[in-house]
């Protein structure tokens, strides 16, 4: 069974930092694409990045671009979003998926069961 | 604003038939990029309805199916059932954004 557990979650001042983990298992994680998403409190769903098989390529929405570094480490099955300069704005629950399909084209599946976080002073 | 326009909700009796409309634009759904569906129960993560356009993953039952026409696409649920209420996202890919885009959201109630 494919399994996706996100972690690192947490109370955040603005402007600060804080990195997001999510550990695969069940799958060949080295040979998928894989997604960040969030959802703000009561809000829909935010494509947030996603990352190539073998990490080469990258994509962010404009909103975390430049902020936000997705990233990851396939010896160990895992996906990171190192999040920078924290706003408000970015309080939400934070899901990693699998990506599948092509460039462009592709849906996720399955999802993690998220990690909250909040930024407040 | 979402980029997709879903209304925000929709109802119907149990067995009924209940549609949701994705509407996009030529540079998204218009242009040929694949339309999917994900379905949000109440305090759980989403997951994975219909993907490309009609498909659907493996142990979706056959009550639900998806279309795509011209700049939009629909999610259909025949025979409604109870469990079925939750919240329903299309998601496609905006080029002009570089980014995937998610509808707003459509809330399914059984009345």
């Amino acid at each position: 069974e494919v399994q996706l557990v996100e972690s690192g979650g947490g109370l955040v001042q603005p402007g600060g930092s804080l990195r997001l983990s999510c550990a695969a298992s069940g799958i060949s994680f080295s040979t998928y694409w894989m997604s960040w998403f969030r959802q703000a409190p009561g809000k829909g769903l935010e494509w947030v990045a996603n990352i190539k098989e073998d990490g080469s390529e990258k994509f962010y929405v404009d909103s975390v671009r430049g902020r936000f570094t997705i990233s990851r480490d396939n010896a160990k099955n895992s996906l990171f979003l190192q999040m920078n300069s924290l706003r408000a704005e970015d309080t939400a629950v934070y899901y990693c998926a699998r990506d599948l399909g092509s460039r462009r084209q592709q849906h996720s599946d399955p999802w993690g069961q998220g990690t909250l976080v909040t930024v407040s002073s | 604003q979402s980029v997709l326009t879903q209304p925000p909700s929709v109802s119907g009796a149990p067995g009924q038939r209940v549609t949701i409309s994705c509407t996009g634009s030529s540079s998204n759904i218009g242009a040929g990029y694949n339309v999917h569906w994900y379905q949000q129960l109440p305090g759980t993560a989403p997951k994975l309805l219909i993907y490309d356009n009609t498909n659907r993953p493996s142990g979706v039952p056959d009550r639900f199916s998806g279309s795509k026409s011209g700049t939009s696409a629909s999610l259909a649920i025949t025979g409604l059932q109870a469990e079925d209420e939750a919240d329903y996202y299309c998601q496609c890919y905006e080029p002009s954004l570089s980014a995937y885009i998610f509808g707003g959201g459509t809330e399914v109630s059984v009345l």
